[in-house]
């Protein structure tokens, strides 16, 4: 059964920095693209970035682009996003999604149960 | 980006009927369209790839249909587990977007 466990969203102030942690299981990891979709309270899905099976491809979303910074860890199974910069408006559920195949372009077909990241001062 | 209008935003029905849903793209995107399902207190599960493909464990009552702008979604039959909110997904170009959903109610 594929698992993805999202870790480290909290409170922060605007201006800082946080880093998310997804840690996933029951599928093999390197064979597939994985991605970070946002959801703010009250508004629809919206995807931040995703990344290619070896790394090779990484994109962004405008609205994150500069600011966001998505790796992964082969060894660990585990996805990241470095988020700095940290705006009002990040404030979301960070949902940790697994693509269909190595590449970012294909469908989404397992999501984590998110971790919120609330932006405030 | 690709904005992706979904409609209605809210569909009523019964049981046993047909449902239609609507996604229209801002600009062509051949047929890379995707369509999610989302009940609440779940994460969204994949239904239609492709604008047309069923992905795995889907029933036949879900179909998509559609090309370059205008897509669309029919369940052919509502069954209980059915009523949710779906979303539509653009992957022909970037950013990927997604459209602001329909909610099927009962």
């Amino acid at each position: 059964e594929v698992q993805l466990v999202e870790s480290g969203g909290g409170l922060v102030q605007p201006g800082r920095s946080l880093r998310l942690s997804c840690a996933a299981s029951g599928f093999t990891f390197d064979d597939h693209a994985m991605h970070w979709v946002r959801q703010a309270p009250g508004k629809g899905l919206e995807w931040v970035s995703g990344i290619s099976w070896n790394s090779g491809s990484i994109v962004y979303g405008d609205s994150v682009k500069g600011r966001f910074t998505i790796s992964r860890d082969r060894a660990k199974n585990s996805v990241y996003l470095e988020m700095s910069g940290l705006r009002v408006e990040d404030t979301a559920l960070y949902y940790c999604v697994k693509g269909t195949s190595y590449s970012c372009t294909h469908p989404f077909d397992s999501w984590g149960q998110g971790t919120l990241v609330t932006v405030s001062s | 980006e690709v904005v992706l209008t979904q409609s209605p935003a809210t569909l009523s029905l019964s049981p046993g009927e047909r449902a239609t849903l609507s996604c229209r793209a801002s600009q062509s995107i051949s047929n890379y369209l995707v369509w999610y399902q989302r009940k609440p207190g779940q994460a969204p599960r994949l239904l239609i790839y492709d604008t047309s493909n069923r992905a795995t464990g889907i029933p036949a009552r879900f179909s998509g249909s559609g090309s370059g702008t205008d897509f669309t979604l029919t369940i052919s039959s509502l069954e209980p587990e059915d009523f949710a909110i779906y979303y539509c997904q653009q992957r022909g170009n970037w950013p990927l977007t997604f459209g602001g959903g329909t909610e099927v109610q009962i």
